[in-house]
């Protein structure tokens, strides 16, 4: 089992539209996340960090975590074509001495 | 980018030669570290730094070495640069690894070739 996984994408979405990115890791003493974007031949940009059960809201990003089923997810409000990005999820793996572990990404387009 | 610099942004080498890469902040923070990112591996961690002269491995460190002087400058070498040592090098810097204020910020990474 692969220490932190996302949706495989591509997601491609309407522009206005909502994009749901999804995310699930394996240590369940993990407490922090972290929502990364990068576009294409940049390097990864922190959106989000989320460390409680629950929402966090900032613009148009929503994080939302359940410790519980080992689960984050990121939702993208009103998608711009900005938007259009690849979105890494990244834990914390307590059982890896706090080494932050990340998914391979999940490739966002956003049609105008 | 929050004061993180790397050098050189590019670099072509031949297979055998040594190679030194670097990363500079002004955040004075105490941990920096080191990725690769590659197509379908995503982001490894090779080297990690807790404070001065205080270094440890991450999951890819075969082939590579690091050094910390002082509290703004981490050093990557790898020894011998092999072709499967072309990548993209990131550079991140946090305040702390566990707790709150441990996330990561990056820098604008270096893109190694290695011939």
């Amino acid at each position: 089992q692969k220490e932190v996984e996302q949706n495989s994408g591509p997601l491609s979405v309407p522009e206005g539209a909502i994009a749901s990115l999804n995310c699930t890791y394996s240590d369940r003493g993990s407490q922090s996340f972290f929502w990364y974007r990068q576009y294409s031949g940049k390097s990864p940009e922190l959106i989000m960090s989320i460390y409680s059960n629950g929402d966090k809201e900032d613009g148009r990003f929503t994080a939302q975590l359940n410790k519980a089923s080992q689960y984050v997810s990121l939702l993208i409000r009103d998608s711009q074509p900005s938007d259009s990005a690849t979105y890494l999820c990244a834990v914390n793996m307590v059982s890896n001495d706090y080494k932050l572990s990340f998914g391979a990404g999940t490739t966002v387009t956003v049609r105008a | 980018d929050a004061g993180i610099t790397q050098s050189p942004r590019h670099k072509v080498t031949e297979t055998g030669t040594p190679v030194t890469l670097r990363c500079h902040q002004t955040e004075n923070h105490r941990y920096m570290y080191w990725y690769r990112q590659d197509p379908g591996h995503g982001l490894r961690l090779i080297h990690y730094s807790y404070g001065v002269k205080d270094t440890d491995k991450g999951e890819v460190s075969d082939g590579y070495s690091v050094s910390r002087s002082k509290t703004e400058d981490f050093l990557l070498t790898l020894e011998s640069a092999t072709s499967s040592q072309t990548s993209v090098y990131f550079c991140a810097i946090s305040e702390s690894m566990g707790g709150t204020h441990n996330e990561q910020f990056f820098g604008p990474g270096t893109r190694l070739t290695v011939l």
